[in-house]
């Protein structure tokens, strides 16, 4: 089935640091998503995006949805000890039903005070 | 409560039993998504519902696996004659229209 690959794999980095990660994906998505999620809880809603070139911030975080419509990259600006998580990814497919999104492996972020 | 609740938080069965999963949304939410999460991976969507109807299920293992929502509210996801692959994290999220934005803290299953 399809994949997205998402990178790094985890990080750990000084508080104050500046963050970015990314996704990449073999065909073209529609939409793509970023999530945070914490132990024990259930992802969290980061950014949505929605059409090819577009860059959305939400407070210290900004995302963008690559030109070619097969990738997305996601900055953390000037970390802080609450940003500790996994971040994943989501892409939907042309065509596909919303809610059918198609997630990446996360990126495990731990951050130094 | 305000965000999306499910129970129980954890369930421990054998294999061969059969377990139902209840989704509770954020009141007036049209629809509901099931997503599973094995550990240290990503989530893999199971069914949507749109009000009571599902227009995909594409996402379901197995036959084993059904899920109903009642009322356009409170969903059950049901796995007959479990198997230990089944061991998961099981998510449900509600929105009111569009991406899946308000997920719950999820049921873990274990299988033994």
């Amino acid at each position: 089935g399809q994949q997205l690959n998402q990178s790094p794999q985890s990080m750990f980095i000084q508080e104050g640091e500046d963050v970015s990660m990314n996704c990449t994906s073999s065909s073209i998505f529609n939409t793509w998503l970023w999530y945070k999620q914490e132990p024990g809880e259930g992802p969290v809603l980061l950014i949505a995006l929605y059409k090819a070139g577009e860059l959305t911030s939400n407070g210290r975080l900004t995302a963008q949805f690559g030109i070619t419509r097969k990738d997305s990259f996601l900055n953390i600006s000037a970390s802080i000890p609450s940003d500790v998580g996994i971040y994943f990814c989501a892409g939907l497919n042309y065509g596909g039903s919303q809610g059918n999104l198609i997630f990446g492996k996360g990126t495990k972020l731990s951050v130094k005070p | 409560g305000a965000g999306v609740s499910q129970s129980p938080s954890n369930k421990v069965t054998e294999k061969g039993k059969d377990v139902e999963l209840r989704c509770d949304p954020i009141s007036g939410h049209t629809a509901l998504y099931w997503y599973r999460q094995s550990l240290g991976q990503g989530l893999e969507f199971l069914i949507y519902f749109q009000g009571n109807s599902a227009p995909d299920k594409s996402g379901l293992p197995s036959d084993r696996f059904s899920a109903e929502r009642t009322g356009g509210s409170v969903s059950t996801l049901t796995i007959q004659r479990t198997q230990q692959e089944d061991s998961a994290v099981y998510l449900c999220a509600s929105s009111p229209g569009g991406d899946p934005k308000y997920f719950g803290a999820g049921t873990r299953l274990s299988v033994l």
